[in-house]
């Protein structure tokens, strides 16, 4: 079973708007990951943020951690269409957990 | 890119066969880990091997199994295939040095189909 979940499972924006995707799981944590995978490919990894960190940037990306709620964000600014993919969170180190992941598509 | 290859790309057995599936490693990682993708679903962890020992099991059945080279390279090995058994293998493989595990990179996949 997946301990991880993505919120919404699936989101369609025009390209320039912002996406922003959300994870929720259920125990305790060290660090969340966050992944992209592209027509059920590999995984590329994008971020990584701690527990004792609530908000992290790479690029377009910004990673957000509430760890009293429970809960990450993943939010892509003035996407483009090379950015339609499928987005997980992970939990773990030896074993990543994932979620089941959002499914982003950007509208030219 | 991430350095990690894996091989086939694609594979199409039957019920009952065994498969192998391989990955090499990222340059300078000694850890490997599997993992197995359904259609829609997230990956879902099978097995990690450190230093050509396995270092932790997800819940899968014996069928599963594994090997580490001294190369750091792997294989996975799946006997008795099942039609349940079609998905996505990843491999990933990252850097554990003095008890600190480092992020994991994950190779592109052999998408085994099972009829």
């Amino acid at each position: 079973s997946q301990q991880g979940e993505e919120d919404p499972q699936a989101l369609s924006i025009q390209e320039g708007e912002n996406a922003t995707m959300n994870c929720s799981y259920k125990t305790s944590i060290n660090n969340l990951q966050w992944y992209r995978q592209n027509s059920g490919r590999g995984l590329v990894h994008l971020i990584l943020i701690r527990s004792n960190e609530r908000e992290k940037h790479s690029g377009r990306l910004r990673v957000t951690l509430d760890t009293s709620k429970k809960s990450s964000s993943l939010l892509i600014t003035a996407s483009r269409a090379a950015d339609t993919a499928s987005y997980f969170c992970a939990r773990g180190a030896q074993k990543l957990v994932f979620g089941q992941g959002t499914r982003l598509t950007i509208n030219p | 890119e991430t350095g990690v290859t894996q091989s086939p790309t694609h594979l199409i057995k039957t019920r009952g066969q065994q498969v192998t599936l391989r990955c090499s490693s990222q340059s300078g990682h000694n850890t490997v880990s599997w993992y197995q993708q359904a259609l829609g679903q997230g990956p879902q962890f099978i097995f990690q091997y450190y230093r050509e020992e396995e270092n932790g099991r997800g819940n899968f059945p014996p069928r599963f199994s594994g090997l580490q080279f001294p190369n750091y390279s792997s294989e996975l090995n799946v006997n008795a295939l099942e039609l349940d058994d079609s998905a996505l293998y990843l491999c990933a493989s990252s850097l554990e040095r003095g008890g600190y595990k480092e992020t994991q990179y994950f190779g592109p996949g052999t998408r085994l189909l099972v009829l």
